[in-house]
């Protein structure tokens, strides 16, 4: 049972548009949500985060959105740059426990 | 470099044979975790440590698999009898422990294979 989802595995944008990168989830007990990146050979990088109390963070060209009453969320970067090519992992977590769950990923290519 | 390292970056093994990872967390972050991530997959939760503790394991972690934090320090993570299904990347985090809603910083990994 996939308590977190995204549903495009991959995804295609022409740099210097915006990149839009979903995720949802079931439990409805996630308070809490992060973006992380992860490029070949390397382990997750954290990228944003964003709160249950919230419905917006903002970080740069990173900007994470958030539903709850659609348990969605979104990940938008503008613009897009090549060095943003890589995969993006939705992770969640909740009030009892302190690991995250992760989605299985979409894959970003920005192409120059 | 300060971040999370993780040892060895590859391991290939036979089927088997017993494995150990180590990974060396963030200095001052008290919560350790472990995860496992195959291809296409996100990374699955295995285990975490307060400190010293191991306060939660995954039912993933199978008998075969054991970790430790002695001190409180760094983590090993060990796999006996290894199995082919055992192939996958194994993934250490570390945070600070200090707040609930924390980041959680990742090691490269240590990419297994077992033949």
């Amino acid at each position: 049972d996939q308590q977190v989802k995204q549903n495009s595995p991959s995804l295609s944008v022409q740099e210097g548009r915006i990149s839009i990168l979903n995720c949802d989830y079931t439990n409805s007990m996630f308070d809490y949500f992060l973006w992380y990146k992860k490029y070949p050979a390397e382990g997750p990088t954290f990228l944003i985060s964003i709160s249950s109390i919230k419905d917006k963070n903002e970080d740069g060209r990173f900007t994470v959105f958030l539903n709850k009453s659609a348990k969605h969320l979104s990940l938008h970067i503008v613009p897009s740059q090549p060095g943003d090519s890589a995969v993006y992992f939705c992770a969640a977590s909740n009030n009892y426990g302190q690991n995250f769950v992760f989605g299985p990923g979409t894959r970003l290519s920005v192409l120059p | 470099d300060t971040g999370v390292s993780q040892n060895p970056r590859h391991k290939i093994t036979k089927r088997g044979q017993n494995v150990t990872f180590r990974c060396d967390p963030i200095s001052e972050h008290n919560r350790l975790y472990w995860y496992r991530q195959t291809l296409g997959q996100g990374p699955e939760f295995l285990t975490y440590f307060q400190n010293e503790a191991q306060l939660e394991k995954s039912r993933l972690l199978s008998d075969r698999f054991s970790a430790e934090r002695p001190k409180g320090s760094f983590s090993t993570l060990e796999i006996q009898r290894t199995e082919q299904g055992d192939s996958a990347m194994y993934l250490c985090a570390s945070s600070r422990g200090t707040v609930r809603q924390e980041t959680q910083y990742f090691g490269p990994g240590t990419r297994l294979l077992v033949l």
